[in-house]
Order: structure tokens, then sequence, then C-alpha cells
């Protein structure tokens, strides 16, 4: 079975503190796992994909397959990275539906 | 540009109504979907539609319908509301394995 766990509702972290968004998963087979960021009252946006490595707003995120984790993370947290944060997998065949965690919700205090 | 629009944004009715969510996108992309984020910020998978093959999440109930007139297109209908649907529906588009773009939301309020 498909499944995403996101262990944290609320995460709260200083200005210029390390952030960590914990995702784990579920996947019988090799998984695309995303980030995807959701400001107040937005739609949701890509963040990151493992497939392409990239950082994107100084979030990385590595896939480890042995732990089944791809956590989020980002050495100096801003303000204005306050949001909710979603981890969702699809299977590598190509258009299937995402499967999200529960979300994380990031509280950058200044 | 806006990649994947929904329309309307806002939308409150009575309980008991029929209620249309449309939704276009223009990205070229093959494949659309449905998610339903409820009052708790969980999304979830309500249908996917792709090159004329509906795929349905069995939690849905059948009031729920939705209509593809073309590959761009993939609207939502819904009959007889229930306090229960009010909820932010999301459109999404995707092609191959590079995940999915969404719309901004329709935030549907049942009274």
């Amino acid at each position: 079975a498909q499944r995403v766990t996101q262990p944290e509702k609320l995460l709260s972290v200083f200005k210029g503190a390390p952030v960590e968004l914990k995702c784990n998963y579920s996947y019988s087979g090799s998984p695309e796992l995303f980030w995807y960021v959701q400001y107040s009252r937005q739609r949701l946006q890509l963040l990151l994909r493992h497939i392409s490595r990239e950082s994107i707003k100084g979030f990385t995120a590595d896939l480890n397959k042995g732990e089944t984790s791809f956590h989020l993370k980002k050495p100096f947290a801003q303000e204005e990275d306050s949001a909710m944060y979603y981890c969702a997998l699809s299977g590598s065949s190509g258009n299937t539906p995402l499967v999200f965690g529960k979300g994380t919700r990031l509280s950058v205090i200044a | 540009d806006t990649a994947v629009s929904q329309t309307p944004k806002y939308l409150v009715t009575q309980m008991g109504n029929d209620k249309s969510i449309k939704c276009e996108q223009n990205l070229g992309h093959d494949t659309m979907y449905w998610y339903k984020q409820d009052s708790k910020k969980f999304l979830k998978i309500m249908f996917s539609y792709n090159n004329k093959e509906l795929i349905i999440n069995e939690t849905v109930p059948n009031r729920f319908s939705p209509k593809s007139p073309d590959k761009a297109h993939l609207n939502l209908h819904i009959n007889s509301l229930e306090l229960g649907d009010s909820a932010v529906y999301f459109c999404a588009s995707s092609h191959g394995t590079g995940g999915a773009f969404f719309g901004q939301g329709t935030r549907l309020t049942v009274v």
C-alpha cells in the first residue's frame, strides 16, 4: 500500500535556525518523491522533486531508500518559509495521482 | 499566464443544491485530477482523468461527477450538496513523472 507519513503536525523554529521536516514513505516499487509548499490560502506549489536533486529557496531533500525517507532540510530558516509543507509520492510509471502526507505546518519565529 | 485555473475561487451555496467547478490547464498535460482538502488540511485524490480514462477514488460519493469536454478541461459537478462537502477543491494536471501542477483552489461552503 502507498503511504506517506509526516510525523510532525506543527514545527516551530526561530529565524536562522536549521529546519528539518520529516517524511517517511511506504511503497512497493520505486516511487517518485516530491515536496509541495502551500502558503496561507494559496495553491500548492511544487518545491522539490527527488529526481532533479535541486535546491529551491535553500531547501534540499535527499531520498534515502534504506530508511524510506525524504526529509526536507534548510540550514537557516527565514520568516517567509512559514507555510504548510506536504510530502507526496507517485508511481514511477507516470501520470499516477499523488499520495500526500498529512502535512507539517512550519512556523518561523522572528 | 496561469497554468491551471479554476473557477469560481469561492462558492457558497445551500444544502441540496447542485453546483459545478470548472478547471482549465494550458500546459498541454494529458492527465488532470481533482483533490479535496478538508478542514484539517488533509489532501485526498478524488479523480484522475487520462485520455478519456477515468479513475475514481472509491470513497468519493457518486454525487460527485467529473466531466472532461476535452484534454484541457476537467470540470467537477456536485449534486445534492451536503454540509460535509464543505472543503477546498483543487484541480491539478501532470505529464509524465514531473509532479502535478495545481490550481488556486475553490473554497466551497455549504450552508
